[in-house]
């Protein structure tokens, strides 16, 4: 069955700019979750979805944001980019309907560069 | 707050055996896993403890210590394409992995 799937690849933004990222889950997977990854940080969490409700969000600015759709696929948004906001943004599904997610699946990710 | 503590980086020789370490603090725990990502990849899963013991999964072992908010990884007959990024990542409170930093581990010919 097909993985899960982050569009597009590669953007490249300038500064005060928005952007908008997808998502789209294993098929059957109703929890989504969005990492960002940079280097020397690791992943940090931003939020998770589970059936178009946020379940629980990371120590982001409010300018990160996202929502589900009835398809569990996902979008993200970072509105007002700054340079700092340059990093691989991985999206993860899992099958978890309860807190205990053994096992997330991730994209290839979405890379951003703010110019 | 929930941290967890691994180190930076790890060299070893093909066909040894090597330990990744990781220390967590967090509020609530479900249980500990790690995951791979080659360079340009997506991180993959590995392994899971959500009791004290360990894990075996071919050439890969995980062991979790509750008690002592500890757990490693352990790949034993190191082959280059091992060469890769292992990070652990906590199952705490709320619907969220937390991940580690992340370990470069280089293995050598």
């Amino acid at each position: 069955k097909a993985g899960v799937t982050q569009t597009p690849r590669y953007l490249i933004k300038t500064r005060g700019q928005q952007v908008t990222l997808s998502c789209s889950p294993i098929s059957g997977h109703r929890s989504v979750s969005w990492y960002q990854q940079t280097p020397g940080q690791g992943l940090q969490f931003l939020f998770e979805y589970f059936s178009e409700t946020q379940r629980n969000k990371g120590n982001f600015p409010g300018r990160f944001s996202g929502r589900q759709f009835s398809n569990s696929r996902s979008e993200m948004n970072v509105s007002t980019l700054e340079l700092g906001d340059s990093a691989l943004y991985l999206c993860a599904s899992s099958l978890a309907g309860t807190a205990v997610i053994a096992e997330a699946f991730f994209g290839q990710g979405t890379r951003l560069t703010v110019v | 707050g929930q941290s967890l503590e691994q180190p930076s980086e790890v060299t070893a020789v093909e066909g040894a055996i090597v330990q990744i370490n990781c220390t967590y603090q967090t509020s609530g725990f479900y249980g500990l896993s790690w995951y791979q990502q080659h360079d340009g990849g997506a991180p993959t899963f590995l392994s899971y403890n959500a009791l004290d013991g360990l894990e075996e999964t071919g050439r890969f072992s995980s062991f979790l210590s509750r008690s002592d908010s500890y757990g490693y990884l352990l790949l034993q007959e190191l082959q280059m394409k091992d060469s890769a990024s292992y990070f652990c990542a906590v199952m705490g409170s709320g619907y969220a992995l937390n991940f580690g930093k992340g370990t470069s581990l280089l293995v050598t010919p």
